[in-house]
């Protein structure tokens, strides 16, 4: 079964607006990451939180994670029509030797 | 440094034909994973390759599908005999460690594979 679940499935706001979405995951994990992909093209690494930081930062992403909740939300501030993608959530199997992801948020961005 | 390259980008093969997918890692990775993707959903994992090795393969079907990572030169997936349900786009990753969970995962492009 996926470890990662992301909502909304899908996501559509105006340039400028903020953008979140949701992962839920089902067992322990040692980090999470957030990758996205543009369309008919591979996935790009976004940011990696550790299971210890509680938020992070990169650029106009915030990443957030609550362990207790199983749970992490991605944060586009002031997005533009370029981060119109898919947004994938992914988790490390238990022996961390392979990345599980989720189902994605289609996020469009409309200028 | 090329990053992951994958070839082809498309694939087309008629039912009953074999694909075969190669990856190349990026320069100093030695570590292979390969992912499916059918329209509007996530990845999948098939399997985890060290070279000369398979680590994982959970994820592959038990019958048709097969990967190697030779000591010289790309990871291959081989699917034979394609029927329909195996067009999909497959996805291979590299990583520089064995614990990909705790370092970026480098993708290719795909390859988008039509079975007609």
């Amino acid at each position: 079964s996926q470890q990662g679940e992301e909502d909304p499935q899908a996501l559509s706001i105006q340039e400028g607006e903020n953008a979140t979405m949701n992962c839920s995951y089902k067992t322990s994990i040692n980090n999470l990451q957030w990758y996205r992909q543009n369309s008919g093209r591979g996935l790009v690494h976004l940011i990696l939180i550790r299971s210890n930081e509680r938020e992070k930062h990169s650029g106009r992403l915030r990443v957030t994670l609550d362990t207790s909740k199983k749970s992490s939300s991605l944060l586009i501030t002031a997005s533009r029509a370029a981060d119109t993608a898919s947004y994938f959530c992914a988790t490390a199997s238990e022996y961390g030797n392979k990345l599980v992801f989720g189902a994605g948020t289609i996020l469009r961005v409309k200028s | 440094n090329a990053g992951v390259m994958q070839n082809p980008r498309h694939l087309v093969r008629r039912r009953g034909q074999e694909a075969r997918l190669r990856c190349s890692p990026m320069k100093g990775h030695s570590h292979v994973y390969w992912y499916r993707q059918l329209p509007e959903e996530g990845l999948k994992f098939m399997v985890y390759l060290q070279k000369e090795n398979i680590i994982d393969e959970s994820g592959m079907p038990k019958e048709r599908f097969s990967a190697e990572f030779p000591k010289e030169g790309p990871s291959i997936l081989r699917i034979q005999q394609v029927v329909r349900g195996d067009s999909a786009a497959y996805f291979c990753a590299s990583a520089y460690s064995n614990r990909v969970g705790n370092t970026e995962a480098f993708f290719g492009q795909g390859t988008r594979l039509t079975v007609v």
